[in-house]
């Protein structure tokens, strides 16, 4: 069974500083995407960036980016310049065919 | 264009009774999935509809049931609340291209269910 599994329960990082939240995945499966969600007390989930398993290159969305290693099932996220607006819930999320697993989150607090 | 938007924000509901959730999806998008949110948790998926059919379905007993509209708007039904039901509902709506899970899905705001 496909699992995703988020280590750190919460993260704190200084504004403008850079922060690394890490995930794992489980599958058999070989070409499947991958996704950061963000969600802000809201509680709106939104994207914040996506991967496809068939692609080697590393996704990047503006002060996000990902570091996606197939081989190790490892998939973490890199924010840039940390802003207090980054502050909310991130949750990394496996999907193949019609399945979407979430794993448990990681709150990130942005420190003043 | 339009977001996803859901209805009602929050609700209180007893153990035993029935309940509908809504949600509108984003305009051009043809399918809708479901999830729910517990309490310190993430997302976990209902089911999710296409084409007003049911299409892949997770690990949740038959008493959750959906509907799928021509406009693609749907509904969650929940039928004998149990007090594990409460939680965040949340739909996500998106365009379904020939590679199922291809496509970004796109959340709305969630209905908050309280279950007494």
């Amino acid at each position: 069974a496909q699992t995703v599994t988020q280590s750190q329960p919460e993260m704190s990082v200084q504004e403008a500083e850079t922060v690394t939240l890490s995930c794992t995945y489980d599958t058999s499966e070989s070409d499947y995407y991958l996704f950061w969600y963000k969600q802000p007390p809201s509680r709106q989930m939104i994207l914040v960036i996506r991967q496809e398993a068939y692609k080697q290159q590393n996704a990047t969305e503006n002060r996000f980016s990902v570091n996606f290693q197939k081989a190790a099932k490892s998939f973490s996220l890199k924010i840039s310049d940390s802003q207090l607006g980054d502050a909310a819930m991130y949750f990394c999320a496996y999907r193949w065919d019609d399945k979407i697993i979430f794993g448990k989150g990681t709150r990130l607090h942005i420190l003043p | 264009e339009t977001g996803v938007t859901q209805s009602p924000t929050h609700l209180i509901k007893t153990r035993g009774q029935q309940v509908t959730l809504r949600c509108s999806s984003q305009s051009g998008h043809n399918t809708v999935s479901w999830y729910q949110q517990a309490l310190g948790q993430g997302p976990q998926f209902i089911f999710q509809y296409y084409r007003e059919e049911e299409n892949g379905r997770g690990n949740f007993p038959p008493r959750f049931s959906g509907l799928q509209f021509p406009n693609y708007s749907s509904e969650l039904n929940v039928n004998a609340l149990e007090l594990d039901d409460s939680a965040l509902y949340l739909c996500a709506s998106s365009s379904r291209l020939e590679r199922p899970g291809q496509e970004t899905q796109y959340f709305g705001p969630g209905t908050r269910l309280l279950v007494l």
